[in-house]
């Protein structure tokens, strides 16, 4: 397998425009999660998805997030409209199981709001 | 709810040296614990894991860590440091019932030789 795959690995954008993440996880894994990563605060969970369903966006900043899993290859995190301090390296991983199992991560998409 | 604490932002040690990465959690019950990894540019890999049996367990890379629930630690230790284990270092906890696992701040580690 190839992998928790990301695109695109770099972004840069200028404030105000829509961006969208894309995430393909482990084929058979049942459980996706996004993730932020910033110097400020560390590695954030934003939302998790169990078998496509959303099960906790609790930590989804603000309306301009907003997260799909139309099916089991394949989410979205999607931030309209994007400002600056959205910049960060946002983080996909997938996950077969329970909680103890391992979450593969991919290899990132680095956020520039200019 | 589970939270976890890595007291050290960044350690430097000498090439050969050992290590240890301090962590500490919060939960009541049996926790599940991990190790990660994060070189530059990359994603988290999986170190080693805890969530039952014996407390001292066995990773990949030659990391090992070990689980004391009377200090509430799950520290990290390699005998002697590679110039390829410098990257940060991330612990997490996880509990039974929940699917979301707390991520510490990160350690960075730095080797120089």
């Amino acid at each position: 397998d190839a992998g928790v795959i990301q695109s695109p690995r770099h972004e840069v954008t200028e404030m105000g425009q829509e961006v969208t993440l894309r995430c393909k996880p482990i084929s058979g894994h049942d459980y996706l999660f996004w993730y932020r990563q910033t110097m400020m605060r560390g590695l954030e969970l934003l939302i998790y998805f169990n078998n496509n369903v959303p099960i906790d966006d609790s930590g989804m900043p603000e309306d301009r997030f907003s997260a799909k899993m139309p099916n089991a290859s394949f989410s979205t995190l999607k931030i309209q409209p994007s400002e600056p301090r959205d910049s960060a390296v946002y983080f996909c991983a997938s996950r077969a199981g329970r909680i103890y199992n391992e979450q593969f991560f991919g290899p990132g998409t680095r956020l520039t709001v200019l | 709810a589970q939270s976890v604490t890595q007291p050290d932002i960044h350690i430097t040690v000498s090439e050969g040296a050992s290590l240890e990465l301090r962590c500490n959690y919060s939960y009541g019950a049996t926790p599940y614990l991990f190790w990660y990894v994060q070189s530059p540019g990359q994603g988290l890999q999986l170190l080693l894991k805890y969530f039952s049996g014996d407390t001292l367990v066995q990773g990949i890379k030659g990391f090992e860590a070990e689980f004391k629930r009377s200090q509430s630690s799950f520290n990290l230790r390699k005998p002697s440091v590679h110039w390829s284990d410098a990257a940060e270092y991330f612990c997490a906890v996880g509990a039974a019932g929940y699917q979301k696992v707390t991520f510490g701040t990160g350690t960075k580690l730095q080797v120089i030789p």
